[in-house]
C-alpha cells in the first residue's frame, strides 16, 4: 500500500515566523491537496493541486506539486495565531483520497 | 452552493447500545460520499465510501456499517458500540466525476462510556 510520510509532526513558532511543511509518497498522485483543521471542526481545504510541478498561492499559503508527483510542500508566510491548527496534505487517486498524520502548528503571539 | 450537514453534533453512548450518524448533502447530485474516524485530533482514518445509491466500500473491516438510502443521505451504524468505536465521526463528499476535491462536514463526536 501507499506510504505517505507528513513532516514536521509539530512546530513552535513566533508569529511572524515563516512556515514550510512537506508530504512524501511511495506512490504517484494525480492531485494534492491541503487541508487545515481547527479543534472539534471538520477539515477545510485550502489549496488544491492538478499538476506536477504547479505551484499555487492563496494569500499567505504556498504550495507546490512536485514534479515527481510523489510529493508536495506548504508554506506559510508572515505567521498569524490564527494560523494554528493542524494542516493536511491530501494526495489523491480515482475516488481515494489518502490523509496524512498531520502537521499540528502552534503560534506564540 | 453546496452544503453538507452532519448530527448530531455530539453524543454519549454506553457501551452495547446501536448507534446513527447521518449525513447530508445539499445542493449537488450524485456526489461520492466518505466516513472518516479521527481519535485523538490526528490521523484520518477511512471507514466507508459510496458512489451511489446502495453502493458502500468499507475500507476497514469493523464493529459498523454505512448505508446509502437516497442520493444525497449518508448513514453510519453500529448495533452494538464498542468503548473502541469513541472518536470524532467525518463525513464529506466530492463530486462524483473527475472528484478532484473533498469538502467535509462539522463532524460528530462520540464518547462511549
Amino acid at each position: 500500500g501507499q506510504q505517505l510520510n507528513q513532516s514536521p509532526q509539530s512546530m513552535f513558532i513566533q508569529e511572524g515566523e515563516d512556515v514550510s511543511m512537506n508530504c512524501t509518497s511511495s506512490s504517484i498522485f494525480n492531485t494534492w491537496l491541503w487541508y487545515k483543521q481547527d479543534p472539534g471542526e471538520g477539515p477545510v481545504l485550502l489549496i488544491a493541486l492538478y499538476k506536477a510541478g504547479e505551484l499555487t498561492s492563496n494569500g499567505r499559503l504556498t504550495a507546490q506539486f512536485g514534479i515527481t508527483r510523489k510529493d508536495s510542500f506548504l508554506n506559510i508566510s508572515a505567521s498569524i495565531p490564527s494560523d494554528v491548527g493542524i494542516y493536511f496534505c491530501v494526495p489523491r487517486t480515482g475516488n481515494q483520497f489518502y490523509f496524512g498524520t498531520g502537521t499540528s502548528l502552534t503560534v506564540i503571539p | 452552493s453546496q452544503t453538507i450537514h452532519q448530527w448530531p453534533a455530539t453524543l454519549v453512548q454506553p457501551v452495547g447500545s446501536p448507534l446513527s450518524l447521518e449525513c447530508t448533502v445539499e445542493g449537488t447530485s450524485n456526489p461520492n460520499l466518505y466516513w472518516y474516524r479521527q481519535a485523538a485530533g490526528r490521523g484520518l482514518q477511512l471507514l466507508f465510501y459510496s458512489v451511489g445509491i446502495g453502493q458502500i466500500s468499507s475500507e476497514v473491516p469493523q464493529n459498523l456499517s454505512a448505508s446509502r438510502p437516497q442520493d444525497r443521505q449518508f448513514i453510519l451504524s453500529s448495533k452494538k458500540l464498542l468503548l473502541s468505536d469513541s472518536g470524532f465521526y467525518l463525513c464529506a463528499w466530492s463530486v462524483g466525476a473527475g472528484s478532484y476535491e473533498q469538502y467535509f462536514g462539522p463532524g460528530t463526536r462520540l464518547t462511549v462510556t
